[in-house]
Formats: C-alpha cells, sequence, structure tokens
C-alpha cells in the first residue's frame, strides 16, 4: 500500500530559525512529489519534484528529492511568523489515475 | 485514526447525466472540502462546508453544487455532468477548532469518467 510519512508531526521555531521538514514515502510507479502549504482553506502549492538532486527553490523555501532513499526534505531559512501553517507533503503516482498520498502533514509553528 | 471514505472509487457517467459523489467522515470534523485533482494542475478546491448546511464555493464551483444535510456527509453534486468535468475528486475533512488551519485528513479519491 502506498504510503506517506512526515516528520515531526508539529514544531515550534523562533523567527531567524532554519527549519528542515522530511517526507519520506513508498509507492508504486512513482511519478512525482509535491508539498504543498495549509493555512487557509485549501492547500497551496509549493514545489513539485520528479528527478533525484535537482534543489528547487523559491524564495526562503527550497527542497530536494532524493529517489533512492525515497524522501524529500523542505527547508526554509530566516522563518517568519507568516510561515506557520501545515506543510503537506503527497505523492503522484505514474498512471495519474489514482488519488495523490498524502502524508499526515508537519504542523509549524513560529514564534515571534 | 481518522477515517475519511468516498462513496466510489471509480465512476463511469454520460454527458448530460446527474452525478453524486458523497464523502463520510467519523471523526466528528466540522469542516468538509471537496477538490479536484488534475494532472499538472494539483488540487483544486471547488466547496466547502464549516458546518451542517453551510456551503461556500472554492475556486471552481462551476458545474458543481454541494449538499451538506448531516454533520458526516458532504455531497458534491454535478447537475449535468460533462466530460472535462473527467477527473479524481478528493473529499477532505478537517476538525475545526483552528478555523481552517487544522490539519486535512483526505480520502481515497473517486475516479470518475465523463462519457
Amino acid at each position: 500500500e502506498d504510503k506517506v510519512v512526515q516528520s515531526p508531526l508539529s514544531l515550534v521555531v523562533h523567527e531567524g530559525d532554519t527549519v528542515t521538514l522530511n517526507c519520506s514515502y513508498e509507492v508504486t510507479n512513482f511519478r512525482s512529489l509535491l508539498w504543498y502549504k495549509q493555512e487557509k482553506k485549501a492547500p497551496t502549492f509549493l514545489f513539485m519534484l520528479t528527478s533525484s538532486g535537482i534543489e528547487k527553490k523559491s524564495g526562503r523555501l527550497s527542497s530536494i528529492l532524493d529517489k533512492k532513499e525515497l524522501f524529500s526534505i523542505l527547508n526554509i531559512t530566516a522563518t517568519q511568523t507568516g510561515d506557520s501553517a501545515v506543510y503537506l507533503c503527497a505523492v503522484e503516482a505514474i498512471l495519474g489515475n489514482t488519488p495523490l498520498v498524502f502524508g499526515k502533514g508537519t504542523r509549524l509553528s513560529v514564534i515571534a | 485514526d481518522v477515517k475519511v471514505t468516498q462513496s466510489s472509487r471509480y465512476l463511469v457517467k454520460r454527458t448530460g447525466e446527474k452525478v453524486f459523489l458523497e464523502c463520510v467522515q467519523d471523526m466528528d470534523h466540522e469542516n468538509m472540502f471537496w477538490y479536484r485533482q488534475d494532472p499538472g494542475l494539483g488540487l483544486r478546491l471547488i466547496y466547502f462546508s464549516y458546518d451542517v448546511k453551510m456551503k461556500e464555493k472554492g475556486d471552481i464551483p462551476e458545474g458543481y453544487s454541494v449538499s451538506r444535510e448531516k454533520k458526516e456527509r458532504f455531497s458534491l453534486i454535478l447537475e449535468s455532468a460533462s466530460t472535462n468535468q473527467t477527473s479524481m475528486y478528493l473529499c477532505a475533512s478537517s476538525l475545526g477548532t483552528s478555523g481552517f488551519t487544522d490539519t486535512q485528513y483526505f480520502g481515497p479519491g473517486t475516479r470518475l469518467t465523463v462519457l
């Protein structure tokens, strides 16, 4: 059965800290791994990763995938209170006919 | 553990048919959501509900309606199915004590094909 495990489940940091969120997966016919930020009604898309070792960056956020070890990390540098959210990791199978498999999320709280 | 179930894993319907997708959660969650998932487009929010009989439009509500008569059940209705509604439909629920920032728990999805 396809599975996505995120760690830690929750995290509290101070503004300015750097955080690393982890996502490991087991999925048949892997196509892509996606990171979402959920702070309002619906998760908002952050990154899609399909190839190992290629870092994707967007401002203070970056992410990388390791397809050999079956995991991804999401880094946030110089955290701000606006980064407080639940970060979801999901994997997509290559066939496209199966739903995204989501992890349970990491709740990040950034305190001033 | 939270369980979100959807009535069908696979569904095939004809253009013009009325389609009902059912979602049930067993954890007394306040919030429920319907999304569609399409390759390259990720998740898109169709409708959500924060209480019984309450509903709000998401980002792509056109062609859909919803019903929440009981807290545990949230139905998505395609009044007249069209081929561009062929998609994977995901239901989710969340506790609601923190508004909409609680973790959402997703169902297994319904793959709808409209011919």
